[in-house]
């Protein structure tokens, strides 16, 4: 596609249920990556894929947070029994996955708020 | 420690003017130098990159890098009221790209 795609662009949910989020890469690009932005911070990392491979999973916060991209294109970041203290703006991007000249770019984002 | 160090600001400057950025890292490994641009209550945006010492212009925009310093800049020349935004240094010492806090800047007309 034209840009990263992240679905839904908003979520509100209650204490205790499960949460999907989807992101859609760029067509084409390798590497993926999750980050959770609050308010006048900048983006926090969560994990990455190359392909489909989760390369790097060590700032996911605990063990109710995981993610997925069975193919190496759609990846799905998952939060069970959600917290209040989850809710954040939650961040996909994607990069073609050069070594030194890699550049990502980002989708609009997926506003959580737990209830 | 942090692995990024910015300034919060907010940074003010007047139209016309040149806008200095600021950005130091801990990683000595870091390769990979970059500059986003976030508007209120959207995705941050790539304005440039660099991975080599010294500067790098792009319109406007020019990035410096001084890796024995660890240091990394951004330069705004005749900076615009549409400048006006929270801007993200965050440098890639390996897969993970680390982000500093931003800084805001304003620019008055």
């Amino acid at each position: 596609g034209a840009g990263v795609s992240q679905s839904p662009r908003y979520k509100v949910t209650k204490r205790g249920q499960d949460v999907a989020l989807r992101c859609d890469p760029i067509s084409g690009h390798v590497s993926l990556y999750w980050y959770r932005q609050a308010l006048g911070q900048g983006p926090e990392f969560l994990t990455y894929f190359n392909y489909e491979a989760q390369q790097d999973k060590s700032g996911l916060p605990n063990d109710r947070f995981s993610a997925e991209r069975p193919e190496g294109s759609i990846s799905t970041l998952t939060i069970q029994r959600t917290e209040q203290r989850d809710s954040a703006m939650y961040r996909c991007a994607s990069s073609a996955g050069a070594l030194y000249t890699d550049t990502q770019y980002f989708g609009p984002g997926t506003r959580l708020t737990v209830l | 420690q942090k692995e990024v160090e910015q300034n919060s600001g907010p940074l003010s400057v007047p139209e016309g003017a040149i806008a200095s950025l600021n950005c130091t890292y801990s990683d000595r490994g870091s390769q990979s130098f970059f500059w986003y641009r976030q508007y209120s209550g959207k995705s941050p945006e790539l304005i440039m990159f660099i991975y080599s010492n010294g500067d790098k212009e792009d319109g406007r925009f020019t990035a410096q890098l001084n890796k024995a310093s660890q240091y990394v800049s951004l330069l705004i020349r005749d900076s615009q009221p549409s400048d006006s935004a929270t801007y993200l240094c965050a440098v890639k010492p390996g897969n993970q790209f680390y982000f500093g806090t931003g800084t805001s800047l304003t620019v008055i007309p």
